[in-house]
């Protein structure tokens, strides 16, 4: 069983849509993270939730919200796609007490277009 | 600042080698730790190795070991006997701090390694 799983792995859209990456962990860590690796490769944090809690929210356009419907989940909802948005999203979860293993999920590539 | 530097953008190996990656980190917190992931081509991000700021012993998995300088604040990765699957973009990364913001990484800028037959 994957450990961090996300959906879509693959996503194409056009300019303007709403689109979601969903992300499930199965290792009963209690804190989940969204990472953005854009075209040079550099990854970034996006947002973290800590048992569906937020607590990290770097500068990101608040046309990306997140959502935890519980500790095992962390849902990425895109508004008004513009092609800068085009990007592998990671997905990555840990036990924020010792969090001396981040495990990352497969990415969604996402393209606009 | 740049807080993770990896000046390596490329490095060549020969399998079977013994091959190291640069990673220098700045932090004025006494709590941090250092990661190594591996990137292959597929696209994933695979946790390899983590160095504590506090652990006295460098990080040892398998292959791949941490050398950790901390006075230097250098934390390379060594790959031992390489293997052609070892080809991949490797990413060192720190964790600051205390809280809520334990589990945030900051990355460098990674190293794309070639290992050759």
């Amino acid at each position: 069983d994957t450990a961090v799983s996300q959906t879509p792995k693959y996503l194409v859209t056009q300019m303007g849509n709403d689109k979601s990456i969903k992300c499930e962990q199965n290792l009963g860590h209690d804190t989940m993270y969204w990472y953005k690796q854009d075209s040079k490769k550099f990854l970034k944090i996006m947002f973290s939730y800590n048992n569906k809690e937020l607590i990290i929210n770097e500068t990101v356009p608040n046309r990306f919200s997140p959502k935890s419907p519980d500790k095992a989940h962390l849902n990425l909802h895109i508004n008004s796609l513009e092609l800068g948005d085009s990007a592998v999203y990671f997905c990555a979860s840990s036990q924020i007490a010792t969090s001396n293993t981040i495990y990352f999920g497969e990415g969604s590539w996402l393209t606009v277009v | 600042a740049q807080k993770i530097t990896q000046t390596q953008p490329g490095m060549f190996v020969q399998e079977k080698e013994a091959v190291t990656l640069d990673c220098t980190y700045d932090t004025s917190d006494p709590s941090y730790g250092l990661f190594w992931y591996k990137q292959p081509s597929s696209g994933e991000m695979i946790f390899l190795i983590y160095q504590g700021s506090y652990d006295q012993q460098n990080a040892t998995e398998g292959r791949y070991s941490l050398n950790f300088q901390k006075a230097r604040k250098s934390a390379n990765l060594v790959i031992s006997a390489s293997q052609l699957g070892d080809s991949a973009m490797y990413f060192c990364a720190m964790r600051e701090g205390w809280g809520t913001s334990y589990g945030k990484l900051t990355f460098g800028q990674g190293t794309i390694l070639t290992v050759h037959p």
